[in-house]
């Protein structure tokens, strides 16, 4: 267990519809990243999130958005599905903004895979 | 922006054979390079890594390789066991003070008994 949480593991929706994907990062872990791993497609980095702050954006879709709270809990939000948005979608976290630097190891929950029909 | 290759998609070797996994990077300036192992519907998890004032790093039956002139690393796995057999992902990170990580596509390893 790597003691990032996320919710929920599994997730079918209709296309055109809204989700939000929640995770919860390791206690202490002040940064949290979100990837997109699609078959065959790697590890697609979507965003990093310090903090309570956005710090880095990689190849995340304007349909996408993501925050982190106070607690320090982060929700990906996908809107306007569609089928080619099914994925497994990973959050990572990490005790330091450079955490994918070597500051510190990044820690992956074990994912929410989405289907959209 | 950062891009890298990973070869080959798939390696299937025999139980107690090498296995050599080779990634290259193209931004010059990247200076951490992890890699990962995920098992079939786990989630990913740091295996090695190295920095790019590294040339070489081992820990036990896993080493990792940097040759920044030519942009190029690698995985080293010895005496390949069964439970070896998983996705292995290679990573690039750092570039221009950058923390956005690049994967490559990821190494299918399969270990025949």
């Amino acid at each position: 267990d790597s003691g990032v949480t996320q919710t929920p593991k599994h997730l079918i929706t209709a296309t055109g519809q809204r989700v939000t994907l929640r995770c919860s990062p390791r206690s202490g872990d002040l940064s949290v990243y979100w990837y997109q791993q699609s078959l065959d497609q790697g590890l697609q980095f979507l965003i990093q999130y310090y903090n309570g702050e956005e710090r880095a954006k990689g190849n995340i879709l304007e349909r996408f958005s993501a925050q982190q709270f106070p607690d320090l809990h982060s929700e990906l939000n996908l809107s306007s599905l569609e089928l080619g948005d099914s994925a497994l979608y990973f959050c990572a976290s990490s005790a330091r903004q450079g955490a994918l630097l070597g500051d510190t190891e990044a820690f992956f929950g074990q994912g929410t895979r989405l289907t959209v029909v | 922006g950062e891009n890298v290759e990973q070869h080959p998609s798939t390696l299937s070797v025999q139980e107690g054979d090498s296995a050599v996994i080779k990634c290259t990077y193209s931004d010059s300036a990247s200076n951490y390079f992890p890699w990962y192992k995920q098992e079939l519907g786990k989630r990913p998890q740091l295996i090695i890594d190295i920095r790019s004032n590294v040339g070489e790093k081992k820990d036990q039956r896993i080493a990792v390789t940097l040759n920044k002139t030519a942009k190029h690393f690698s995985l080293h796995i010895t005496e390949t066991q069964p439970e070896d057999s998983a996705v292995y992902f290679c990573a690039a990170s750092g570039a221009g003070g950058s923390y956005i990580p690049t994967f490559g596509r990821g190494t299918s390893l399969i270990v025949h008994p």
